[in-house]
């Protein structure tokens, strides 16, 4: 079957750094995404990872590594907005998203 | 403002009663996609269109119909409502359905079944 593995919770103090974990196992790769969803809200896009290596993007940044089947999403000097979930999907072979049930990041002052 | 509508933002809904959420973009994408998404969950894809006029089965198509008359609209039909359909439905879309293809979403309908 296929699988998409993050964990649910996280809390990280503002001003710090966070590391979110994504692995997955799926028929077939074509691309790796992270998205941000705030409660209530829509989810947005965020990174996009298709070969191995890191991507940064401001303040985000997102790493691959396809032999291994592992991802994360890294947020540097963490602000009170970034408090949201952060959800991982897999493009698989049919080029359809596969998603995680997401992270839950909570910012404390 | 380009993007995407979601029709209504919030409804309950008796057990057994037919519902239409709308779903509207107008960024011109082709593939456009409705999904479910349920506490301790992922996004589910219910079922998607890859071109006006073509749709498909996601992974919890049960209970649903879609239609894609023309590129901007695809409305989701539950023909006869049930409790295990409450949740929030979000519509999105995307230019292509291959290669990099980043999915914009809709606000997102949330639906209470009673």
């Amino acid at each position: 079957g296929q699988n998409i593995d993050q964990p649910t919770e996280m809390t990280a103090t503002e001003g710090a750094i966070v590391q979110i974990n994504c692995t997955y196992q799926t028929s077939g790769f074509n691309g790796l995404f992270w998205y941000q969803q705030h409660a209530g809200e829509a989810p947005t896009f965020l990174s996009y990872n298709v070969l191995d290596g890191l991507e940064e993007k401001g303040r985000f940044s997102s790493f691959l590594s396809r032999s291994k089947g592992y991802s994360y999403l890294l947020l540097k000097e963490l602000q009170m907005k970034d408090s949201a979930s952060y959800l991982c999907a897999v493009q698989d072979s049919n080029y359809q998203l596969i998603w995680g049930a997401g992270t839950k990041l909570i910012i404390k002052p | 403002i380009a993007g995407i509508t979601q029709a209504p933002t919030s409804q309950i809904l008796a057990a057994g009663r037919r519902m239409t959420l709308r779903c509207t973009q107008d960024m011109r994408h082709n593939a456009m996609y409705w999904y479910r998404q349920d506490l301790g969950l992922g996004l589910r894809l219910i079922h998607y269109s890859n071109t006006a006029g073509t749709t498909g089965k996601g992974e919890v198509p049960d209970g649903y119909s879609v239609s894609r008359a023309n590129t901007d609209d695809f409305p989701l039909t539950l023909a006869s409502a049930v409790p295990s359909q409450t949740s929030v439905y979000f519509c999105a879309s995307s230019e292509a359905s291959s290669g990099t293809d980043t999915q914009y979403f809709g606000p997102g309908t949330r639906l209470t079944v009673l």
